[in-house]
């Protein structure tokens, strides 16, 4: 398997516009979990979901972030409209859903906005 | 409430010595630990985990970590520490009680210097 696929690696885009970020999990695993990583608030989690429903997203900073799941093996997290302070590197992560399970993650989106 | 805490912010150790990275936790019932490392501009990659069992656990690289329950701590561990061991080191618990969700804590930064 070639693990967690995030798509793109960078995004530089300007305030105000849409951005779409989007993950191809690994096979098989039924969790999927969505990150963004700064140097001020570090790991946090924004969304969770398991059997592409959204379990838990307390983490989505506000209506400008939304995310869906359309089916196992897809998911994207989209900003609209994005702002400076958006600026981060997303990643996402997806695990089996057992507790036993480790989670294995992209290799993250670097998204600046200007 | 689920938590992980990582008191160290950055750890400095010389190439060869033994190193500790801590980590403590407080779960509702099992914990399910994990360990995990970031090198620069990489996605977060998994180390070890604790399930059940032996309270030494043996992972990728050489580390290992120690289970304490009284404590409740999963310190990370190396016998010799290498310069390519620099990275960012994140602690987690997966909750079990909570839709299987994982808890990152802050991270710490290990720095070996030859």
């Amino acid at each position: 398997d070639a693990g967690v696929i995030q798509s793109p690696r960078h995004e530089v885009t300007e305030m105000g516009q849409e951005v779409t970020l989007r993950c191809k999990p690994i096979s098989g695993h039924n969790s999927l979990f969505w990150y963004r990583q700064t140097m001020m608030r570090g790991l946090e989690l924004l969304i969770y979901f398991n059997n592409n429903v959204p379990i838990d997203d307390s983490g989505m900073p506000e209506d400008r972030f939304s995310a869906k799941m359309p089916n196992a093996s897809f998911s994207t997290l989209k900003i609209q409209p994005s702002e400076p302070r958006d600026s981060a590197v997303y990643f996402c992560a997806s695990s089996a859903g057992y507790p036993n399970t480790e989670a294995f993650f992209g290799q993250g989106t670097r998204l600046t906005v200007v | 409430a689920q938590s992980v805490a990582q008191p160290e912010d950055q750890v400095n150790v010389a190439e060869g010595n033994p190193l500790t990275v801590k980590c403590t936790y407080s779960v509702s019932g099992n914990p399910y630990l994990f360990w995990y490392v970031q090198y620069p501009n990489r996605g977060l990659q998994f180390l070890l985990k604790y399930i059940t069992g032996d309270n030494l656990v043996k992972g990728s690289y050489g580390f290992e970590a120690e289970f304490n329950k009284s404590q409740t701590s999963f310190h990370l561990k190396k016998p010799s520490a290498l310069v390519s061991d620099s990275a960012l080191y994140f602690c987690a618990v997966r909750d079990m009680s909570n839709f299987n969700k994982f808890y990152f804590g802050s991270g710490t930064k290990l720095n070996v210097k030859p």
